[in-house]
């Protein structure tokens, strides 16, 4: 019964080598976001889909794309990857305007540029 | 911008023991929402507590509770009677209230590394 699935949990690429990191939701939310979690640092958001309207992060680097093809799923493409984007990648899930709008997490696929 | 600061990167209790966690936020808004998470080693992120800003009332679920300072933008977590699988990285959290694009974004603290010792 997982609700925010990711795909894969474990992704080895090369340096610059594009890589897509894939997010599916079974709770029929309306936001989905992507945030970076570098080792034992916070999560940082990099952009979140309300609906099909894309919202990108002031900082985040223009190597991160985001995808949202239907409801359920959302992609994030890295297309050049650096060493410094190691890190663990978040998916996560909420309903717009609710007046429970708390986000729901899955758990993360671990990314290692060699 | 908003910010959260969890000033304590690891803390340990004993098993069957109360620890608290501390959190402050500096915010200029009035309308908003503050969340503990609990991230455990390779594990998903899952939501501990949730509290409204405009709710004076202490949020609490089973042995976790808040303690809320609204004036002083404090925002502590306690948790009684620790177990074993309390163990993990816990993250405070701010949304703001607002409605806008940027509404539902979290803002989080650094994190604080929780042991229970047996």
């Amino acid at each position: 019964d997982a609700m925010v699935i990711q795909n894969p949990r474990y992704q080895v690429t090369q340096f610059g080598k594009p890589v897509t990191l894939s997010c599916s939701q079974t709770l029929n939310h309306n936001v989905m976001y992507w945030y970076q979690q570098k080792s034992s640092q916070a999560p940082k958001l990099l952009f979140h889909y309300y609906d099909k309207d894309f919202n990108n992060e002031a900082d985040t680097p223009d190597n991160f794309q985001s995808r949202r093809p239907n409801t359920s799923f959302c992609f994030l493409d890295i297309r050049s990857p650096g060493l410094g984007d190691a890190a663990m990648y978040l998916c996560a899930t909420s309903i717009w305007k609710a007046s429970t709008d708390t986000q729901y997490f899955g758990p993360g696929t671990r990314l290692t540029v060699l | 911008a908003q910010t959260v600061t969890q000033s304590q990167p690891e803390m340990s209790v004993q098993e069957a023991e109360t620890v608290t966690l501390s959190c402050t936020y500096d915010t200029s808004e009035s309308d908003y929402y503050l969340f503990w998470y609990k991230q455990p080693p390779s594990r998903q992120m899952i939501l501990v507590i949730r509290q409204e800003a405009y709710k004076q009332q202490n949020a609490t679920e089973n042995r976790f509770s808040v303690n809320f300072q609204k004036a002083a933008k404090s925002f502590s977590l306690k948790i009684s009677d620790s177990q074993l699988g309390d163990a993990a990285m816990y993250f405070c959290a701010y949304r703001s209230g607002g409605w806008e694009t940027s509404g539902s974004r979290l803002t989080f603290g650094e994190g604080t590394q929780l042991t229970v010792n047996p």
